[in-house]
């Protein structure tokens, strides 16, 4: 099993350019989510979703899409990048609730 | 909401010292509790999940408690050796098990 595989590793954009960060995980895991996490602030969720066809908002929600048209992958969207943006997001899938989350090893974006 | 607190911030420990790390969260409604390890720049690892119905789970050095009643966790790392110098996140399910709430973790280096 590769776990949960995200691509890019690293990503310089400029401000207004959109972009999606790939995340895919092949354990068959209903659960998956976005982080993105800042110096000072933690961890914080972004969207999340429980299955196929299923997504919700987390805590910062704005700037950032997501959809889940498979089991297997759950892509992020940027749709006008902003230096605000500027993170390391991270990617993490779980079976269901009796089981603990596995995370990606993150992409670090910058906005130019 | 749920909140998830990590004290201390930060802390240096000799070699050979025993590592406590403690972690509350406000609401005590959840599934299970998950450790986690950070290393600079890279991603998490999952140390020790704890499910509700467990007191404690243990991995090699490492011992992890819970008590949901009053909302803490905490971390037990025996006889620390240089290699355990990281960043430690505690991680609690809010709104059911399909999004979690991090706390902004402790920061450990071990003095050799």
């Amino acid at each position: 099993n590769a776990g949960v595989t995200q691509t890019p590793k690293f990503q310089v954009l400029k401000t207004g350019q959109s972009m999606t960060l790939q995340c895919a995980q092949d354990m068959n895991h209903e659960y998956m989510s976005w982080y993105r996490q800042d110096p000072g602030m933690g961890l914080r969720l972004i969207h999340y979703s429980v299955g196929a066809g299923i997504t919700d908002q987390g805590e910062v929600p704005n700037g950032y899409n997501v959809s889940r048209s498979t089991t297997e992958d759950f892509p992020l969207r940027l749709l006008s990048a902003a230096p605000s943006q500027t993170s390391v997001y991270f990617c993490a899938s779980s079976r269901d609730n009796n089981y603990g989350y596995t995370f990606g090893s993150g992409t670090r974006l910058t906005v130019v | 909401k749920q909140e998830v607190t990590q004290i201390p911030a930060a802390l240096s420990v000799p070699e050979g010292e025993n590592l406590v790390l403690n972690c509350s969260f406000t609401d005590s409604a959840i599934y299970n509790l998950q450790w986690f390890r950070q290393d600079p720049g890279k991603g998490l690892t999952s140390l020790l999940l704890i499910q509700s119905s467990q007191r404690e789970q243990t991995s090699g050095r490492l011992n992890a408690s819970l008590d949901k009643s009053s909302g803490r966790s905490t971390l037990y790392i025996a006889a620390s050796q240089p290699g355990d110098s990281a960043t430690y996140l505690c991680a609690a399910p809010g709104n059911g098990n399909n999004r979690l709430a991090f706390g902004k973790g402790n920061q450990v280096v071990v003095i050799p």
